[in-house]
């Protein structure tokens, strides 16, 4: 089993660019969620989707930050524009749930983002 | 609303050194218990968990219980090595939440030789 696949692994931009982030989550797993983690606040969960539907979008920090997930092999987290303090690594996971589980969230290696 | 709290790190012990890690948490219901670790530079791993009272979860020599009366759910290891040396997260999930974990703040562990 590949795990769950992020790219890139490391991303260096200048404030102002488009950042776009990749996740493929294991086969099979119908949820999907994006965590971003910085040393100030930890751990936060930005968003996740359950069969490829948005659930809860309520910890993506502001209009600048968007996620899709187009298909059940993919999502994407693009932030447009960036800036410095998105700096941090983001990490998606799945797991198998559906309403009422509580599988095991399997996390990629995550993507670090540095915004100059 | 859900939260977890754990003790502040780091946490510096010898090789061979007894660890607890004590976490609590607030949350209605019924929810289950997890333990994550991360290793530097890498992502998440289960370590091990818990979804009812009274329940033990072990994995690698790690042992946490489920206890309702004190809403607690310590980590524990009898005798650390130096590759147990991450970051430990303590988390919750709710179950009518579609599995959506809640994490405490981690706390680092350093185990020297």
């Amino acid at each position: 089993d590949a795990g769950v696949i992020q790219s890139p692994r490391h991303e260096v931009t200048e404030m102002g660019q488009e950042v776009t982030l990749r996740c493929k989550p294991i086969s099979g797993h119908n949820s999907l969620f994006w965590y971003r983690q910085t040393m100030m606040r930890g751990l936060e969960l930005l968003i996740y989707f359950n069969n490829n539907v948005p659930i809860d979008d309520s910890g993506m920090p502001e209009d600048r930050f968007s996620a899709k997930m187009p298909n059940a092999s993919f999502s994407t987290l693009k932030i447009q524009p960036s800036e410095p303090r998105d700096s941090a690594v983001y990490f998606c996971a799945s797991s198998l749930p559906s309403a009422g589980s509580t599988d095991t969230q399997y996390f990629g290696p995550g993507t670090r983002l540095t915004v100059l | 609303g859900d939260s977890v709290t754990q003790m502040e790190g780091p946490v510096t012990l010898s090789e061979e050194a007894f660890l607890t890690i004590n976490c609590t948490y607030t949350a209605t219901g019924y929810p289950s218990l997890f333990w994550y670790v991360q290793y530097p530079g890498e992502g998440l791993q289960l370590l091990l968990k818990a979804t009812k009272a009274d329940d033990k979860g072990s994995n690698k020599g790690f042992e946490a219980t489920y206890r309702k009366e004190t809403t607690s759910f310590h980590l524990e290891k009898g005798s650390v090595q130096v590759s147990d040396s991450a970051v430990y997260f303590c988390a919750l999930i709710r179950t009518d939440s579609w599995g959506k974990l809640q994490f405490g703040a981690g706390t680092q562990v350093v185990v020297t030789p």
